[in-house]
């Protein structure tokens, strides 16, 4: 069964520095999302991705985030001068065009802002 | 965006049938109702999704009522590997991205 995949499992950073967090989405599928759970709390919608643009975004995605997608295979976030609260479990996600709500998520990037 | 209420949390015997319900007396007329299961340190992962009725796959069942103002959740012979958060979500299908917006959801433990 194809996935989304994410690396790295879990990255540790500097208060101020860059990450970039990768996803491979499943690959016939057409929008792409990122999600943020910090511990203990609920899932949050940051962004979503179609035909090369931003289609949406939440509040919480500011000037600190962008997305990419590179080549036809990856999905990034990328988080410039990073906080301490922004650690947290951040989740790519794909779906195709047939089903809205059935977003295929992947395993997670753990990041810990130090 | 239709709010949804669940129960935070649930107990339930190994092999026992679960029942989670969801209100959403909101809901719109274009809105689905989609239910995801989260076990720790996972992303969330799609269970069912419903418009009216009764809808039933190899995992669980969706019983949505006539008024579709809550819809339940029904997780036959729960195991101890059910144990999760289940999210209930509601929400339209525009064309274009659909992004999802994750409650608190219910946790459920499985006991043995």
């Amino acid at each position: 069964e194809p996935e989304v995949t994410q690396t790295p499992s879990h990255q540790v950073t500097q208060m101020g520095q860059e990450v970039i967090l990768r996803c491979v989405p499943i690959s016939n599928h057409l929008y792409f999302y990122w999600y943020r759970q910090i511990l203990g709390q609920k899932v949050e919608f940051l962004v979503s991705f179609y035909n090369n643009e931003i289609s949406e975004k939440s509040e919480i995605f500011d000037d600190q985030f962008s997305v990419e997608r590179p080549d036809g295979s990856n999905f990034t976030l990328k988080i410039r001068s990073t906080k301490l609260e922004d650690s947290a479990m951040y989740f790519c996600a794909s779906s195709d065009a047939t089903g809205p709500y059935e977003q295929y998520f992947g395993p997670g990037t753990r990041l810990t802002v130090t | 965006l239709a709010k949804t209420t669940q129960p935070i949390s649930m107990d339930s015997y190994e092999g026992q049938e679960v029942n989670i319900t969801c209100s959403h007396n909101n809901i719109a007329t274009n809105d689905y109702i989609t239910w995801y299961q989260q076990f720790p340190s996972q992303g969330p992962r799609f269970i069912i999704q419903g418009y009216k009725t009764k809808v039933t796959n190899e995992v669980a069942s969706l019983f949505i009522p006539a008024d579709r103002k809550s819809s339940t959740l029904s997780l036959p012979r729960v195991s101890l590997s059910d144990t999760a958060v289940y999210y209930c979500l509601v929400g339209d299908e525009p064309r274009g991205a659909n992004n999802l917006f994750f409650g608190t959801g219910t946790r459920l433990t499985v006991i043995p």
